[in-house]
């Protein structure tokens, strides 16, 4: 089973609002990762939060991390068009796996 | 770009058929990982090779095998296709073994099983 669940799947908001998505995992991390996928393409790398970090921020994104609730949250302000992908949680396991599993993803649609 | 190379873009196919994908990582990376999405499963880890071993295995089907080779880059055959095999292939890169660190991924294969 996935070890990341994002929520929502979909989410679709104005140009200019602010977007929130949200990722719960099931086991203990070393860091947790989230990625933009445009359609059809190869995943993008956007940020990187360590087990130990409770936020972190990249430009108008903005990353929490919640190890006691296993759960992270991804905020993008002032939302563009072309902010408009698939975006993906993806973790790491504690006990070292050597793999990153990926949710399913938030489908993000930014409406001009 | 990523820096890293897949190859072919686009594949299809029929069922029984057997399949080669293949990946250029990049300069440096020793890590190569392999992942199929599909729109009903998600993307899906199958296996991590580092500098020619193999570290961890996925779900991975009995009928996919995969191998790194000594100039690092690696090869996803996939045999006795099914139906259900259609999906967008990638692999993707990194310089460590952990799994922790972050990934270069390539543009993918779209295989079209027919």
């Amino acid at each position: 089973s996935q070890q990341g669940e994002e929520d929502p799947q979909a989410l679709s908001i104005q140009e200019g609002e602010n977007a929130t998505m949200n990722c719960s995992y099931k086991t203990s991390i070393n860091n947790l990762q989230w990625y933009r996928q445009n359609s059809g393409r190869g995943l993008v790398h956007l940020i990187l939060i360590r087990s130990n970090e409770r936020e972190k921020h990249s430009g108008r994104l903005r990353v929490t991390l919640d190890t006691s609730k296993k759960s992270s949250s991804l905020l993008i302000t002032a939302s563009r068009a072309a902010d408009t992908a698939s975006y993906f949680c993806a973790t790491d396991r504690l006990q070292g796996a050597q793999k990153l599993v990926f949710g399913q993803g938030t489908r993000l649609t930014i409406n001009p | 770009d990523s820096g890293v190379t897949q190859t072919p873009k686009h594949l299809i196919t029929a069922t029984g058929q057997r399949v080669t994908l293949r990946c250029s990582p990049r300069s440096g990376d020793l890590s190569v990982y392999w992942y199929q999405q599909s729109l009903d499963q998600g993307l899906q880890f199958l296996i991590h090779y580092y500098n020619g071993e193999e570290r961890a295995k996925g779900n991975i089907l009995e009928r996919f095998s995969a191998q790194q080779f000594p100039d690092l880059h690696s090869e996803l055959n996939l045999s006795s296709l099914e139906l259900g095999d259609s999906a967008l292939y990638f692999c993707a890169s990194s310089v460590e073994a952990t799994g922790s660190e972050k990934l270069f991924f390539g543009s993918g294969t779209q295989l079209s099983v027919l």
